[in-house]
C-alpha cells in the first residue's frame, strides 16, 4: 500500500514560535496533498488542499497567513504554523492522493504549544 | 455544508458480538471510504466503495454503499478486542475533497 510519512511525530514549542511539519509520500507521486486538524475525540477537519507548484486552497475559517503550506514537489508538502499559540495545539494529519478518490494518511503530528 | 452523520457515536460491546455502524448524508458522493484510527495515529484505509449498492467484504467486516450513494454501513461480525478504534467514513466529492463523518468510537471488551 501507499506510504505517507510525517515529521516530526510530536513537537512542543513555546507560544510565539513557528513550527514546520513535513509530509512525504514515500512510494508514489502525489498529485494532491491535504492537511487536516483533529481535536481530541473528534473527527478530522480539512484545513487546506495543496497541489504541487500552485497555491494551496484553504477551507473557510482557516487563516492562510497562520498556516502556511508549501508543496515543493510531488512527494513533499509542508505546513508551517506561524506564531503558534496554545489554541493551535492539536493533532495535525496530512494525506496524499494520486489519480483516484482514495487518500492515504500520514501518522500525524501532535503539536503542543506552551 | 455537507455533513456525514455516523451512528452510533459510541459503542461498547463484548467480544463475539456483532455490530453495525451507519454513515448518512444528504449529499451524493462519487465514492465513499471507511477508515479505522487508533489513538495517536493517522487513519488507515479499510475499503473504498464506488458503485451504488456495492457490497465489499474484508474478513469479518462487510461494507455497503447505498443505492443512491448517499449512505453506507459497516457491519462487523464476531467483534474482537483488536477491532477497537475510531471508525470514520469519508465521502469523496467531485471537488476531490473528502468529507469525514462524525466518527464512531468502538470498544470491544474481552
Amino acid at each position: 500500500g501507499a506510504v505517507v510519512s510525517q515529521h516530526p511525530s510530536w513537537v512542543i514549542c513555546k507560544s510565539g514560535t513557528s513550527v514546520k511539519i513535513e509530509c512525504r509520500s514515500l512510494d508514489f507521486q502525489a498529485t494532491t496533498m491535504f492537511w487536516y486538524r483533529q481535536f481530541p475525540k473528534q473527527s478530522l477537519m480539512l484545513m487546506a488542499t495543496s497541489n504541487e507548484g500552485s497555491k494551496a486552497t484553504y477551507e473557510q475559517g482557516v487563516e492562510k497567513d497562520k498556516f502556511l503550506i508549501n508543496h515543493a514537489s510531488l512527494t513533499l508538502s509542508t505546513l508551517t504554523v506561524t506564531s503558534a499559540h496554545p489554541e493551535d495545539s492539536s493533532f495535525y494529519i496530512c494525506s496524499a492522493r494520486f489519480n483516484t478518490d482514495t487518500q492515504y494518511f500520514g501518522p500525524g503530528t501532535r503539536l503542543t504549544v506552551l | 455544508t455537507q455533513l456525514l452523520e455516523q451512528s452510533p457515536q459510541f459503542l461498547s460491546i463484548q467480544e463475539g458480538e456483532n455490530l453495525t455502524v451507519y454513515c448518512n448524508s444528504s449529499s451524493v458522493f462519487s465514492s465513499l471510504q471507511w477508515y479505522r484510527q487508533e489513538p495517536g495515529e493517522g487513519p488507515v484505509l479499510l475499503v473504498t466503495v464506488v458503485t451504488g449498492g456495492e457490497v465489499k467484504k474484508l474478513k469479518r467486516l462487510t461494507f455497503q454503499f447505498g443505492d443512491a450513494r448517499k449512505d453506507s454501513s459497516l457491519h462487523i461480525t464476531a467483534a474482537q478486542p483488536g477491532d477497537t478504534g475510531l471508525y470514520l467514513c469519508a465521502g469523496a466529492l467531485r471537488t476531490d475533497k473528502l468529507i469525514f463523518g462524525t466518527g464512531t468510537r468502538l470498544q470491544v471488551f474481552p
